[in-house]
């Protein structure tokens, strides 16, 4: 079955710093890859997406490149901020439209000191 | 326009009862699934309804069961209530012939004591 891999946390930064959270996947054929983030009491907030290899997903400074060689989705930003400080999940649907089956990993908690 | 909309936000039950959880999707969207985070956990698949009937599931046990509604909100129920479904409950609607991109809500934290 599908599954999802990520760096474990909790990662903690200072400002400014360089931020990489690593995510490998299993899938059969060809997933649609995702990044969603969780702030504190909120629900989950889609942060970017890949929906084939060599795509590149980036939104509010965040970026990630879809792997296939590497089975990997990794997540980056050059310069962290405070309002960074979240949960992020990696996740994959097998499925192109809107009826996807998302499947996570297990997050990873980020928290940015100024 | 309202994003996807739950409710409760909090609930606390005995072991044993019954739940009912609800969600209003997105306007325009047609499609709602359900997904159980666990404390510390990544968000688990539990179904998907579309046009009023279960879609797809998840490996949960028959006493979750949920309803589709002509508008498009639905229902989460689970029975017989184990310390172990203790979780944050998210719903997430999208459009079943659209590009893929769920939007969630905020959660129904459920304590089972």
């Amino acid at each position: 079955g599908n599954s999802v891999t990520q760096m474990e946390g909790p990662v903690t930064l200072s400002e400014e710093a360089f931020l990489t959270i690593n995510c490998t996947y299993t899938a059969t054929g060809y997933p649609s890859l995702f990044w969603y983030v969780q702030y504190p009491g909120e629900g989950l907030q889609l942060l970017l997406k890949a929906t084939k290899a060599d795509d590149k997903g980036s939104n509010k400074g965040f970026e990630a490149t879809y792997r296939k060689e590497t089975t990997s989705f990794h997540l980056e930003k050059g310069s962290v901020q405070v309002s960074d400080s979240a949960v992020y999940f990696c996740a994959l649907s097998d499925q192109d439209f809107g009826n996807e089956k998302l499947t996570f990993g297990t997050g990873t908690r980020l928290t940015i000191i100024p | 326009d309202a994003g996807v909309t739950q409710s409760p936000t909090h609930l606390i039950k005995t072991r044993g009862q019954q739940v009912t959880l609800r969600c209003s999707p997105k306007s325009g969207h047609d499609t709602v699934s359900w997904y159980q985070q666990a404390l510390g956990q990544g968000p688990q698949f539990i179904f998907q309804y579309y046009e009023e009937e279960e879609r797809q599931r998840g490996n949960f046990p028959d006493r979750f069961s949920g309803h589709q509604f002509p508008n498009y909100s639905s229902e989460l129920n689970v029975n017989a209530l184990l310390l172990g479904d203790s979780a944050l409950y998210l719903c997430a609607s999208s459009l079943a012939e659209g590009p893929g991109k769920a939007f969630f809500g905020q959660g129904t934290r459920l304590t089972v004591v």
